[in-house]
């Protein structure tokens, strides 16, 4: 079945620093990939989604500015979490779509950002 | 909410029983699809139901989907411990988007 891979598991940064998250597809082109983050047992809240050589579309309260978004090849989104604070802190994953509907994303296994 | 509801929130039974959850949804979809997800890990994808599909199987899954009531369920039978995990469904928009639902958090005792 098709693998997305993100990038680190687990990190812990200090407030005011950058975190790079990395979301690859791999064994399949992902034209669109979505980024969401969840709380501590809550849903998943959809960010942004990401298309291969444009820019991405944001949900509404969503700081562009503050989430970066890149989705430079058809294997490969990252998103960066920009001079991070504590309540950045959170679950974040990926997904990656082969672009057709009625079709199932596939999920990468997250990455759990502390920020202190 | 825009995302649905799931119910119930969570569910606790014995393994060997049968567990249901159900979700609402409130706008048109192309498809339900339900997903789980074990703690601290991604979603992995169980069942995708089209809209103009009213049930479907894989395994010891059976997901139905009521389009004129805006509900799905979804159906595990003969449960296992393994079963343990949070599980969501999701409506699909077009260009692939989905909401998610709240999540059931199901607990099987051995």
């Amino acid at each position: 079945g098709a693998v997305v891979s993100q990038h680190p598991s687990r990190v812990i940064c200090k407030s005011g620093t950058s975190v790079k998250i990395e979301c690859r597809s791999l064994d399949f082109q992902a034209t669109t990939m979505f980024w969401y983050r969840q709380f501590p047992k809550k849903s998943l809240m959809l960010m942004a989604t990401s298309n291969e050589g444009s820019k991405a579309t944001y949900e509404q309260g969503v700081e562009k500015d503050k989430f970066l978004i890149n989705h430079a090849s058809l294997t490969l989104s990252t998103l960066t979490v920009t001079s991070a604070h504590p309540e950045d802190s959170s679950f974040y994953i990926c997904s990656a779509s082969h672009g057709q509907d009625n079709s199932p994303l596939h999920f990468g296994n997250g990455t759990r950002l502390t920020v202190t | 909410s825009q995302q649905g509801e799931e119910d119930p929130q969570a569910l606790s039974i014995q393994e060997g029983e049968n567990a249901t959850m159900n979700c609402s949804y409130k706008t048109s979809i192309n498809n339900l699809q339900w997903y789980r997800q074990n703690s601290g890990r991604g979603l992995v994808h169980l069942i995708l139901i089209r809209s103009n599909e009213r049930e479907k199987h894989s395994g010891r899954l059976r997901v139905t989907l009521d389009t004129s009531k805006k509900s799905s369920s979804l159906l595990i039978t003969a449960s296992r411990a393994a079963d343990t995990a949070s599980y969501f469904c999701a409506r699909g928009q077009g260009a692939q988007k989905l909401v998610f639902g709240q999540g059931t958090r199901l607990t099987i005792n051995p």
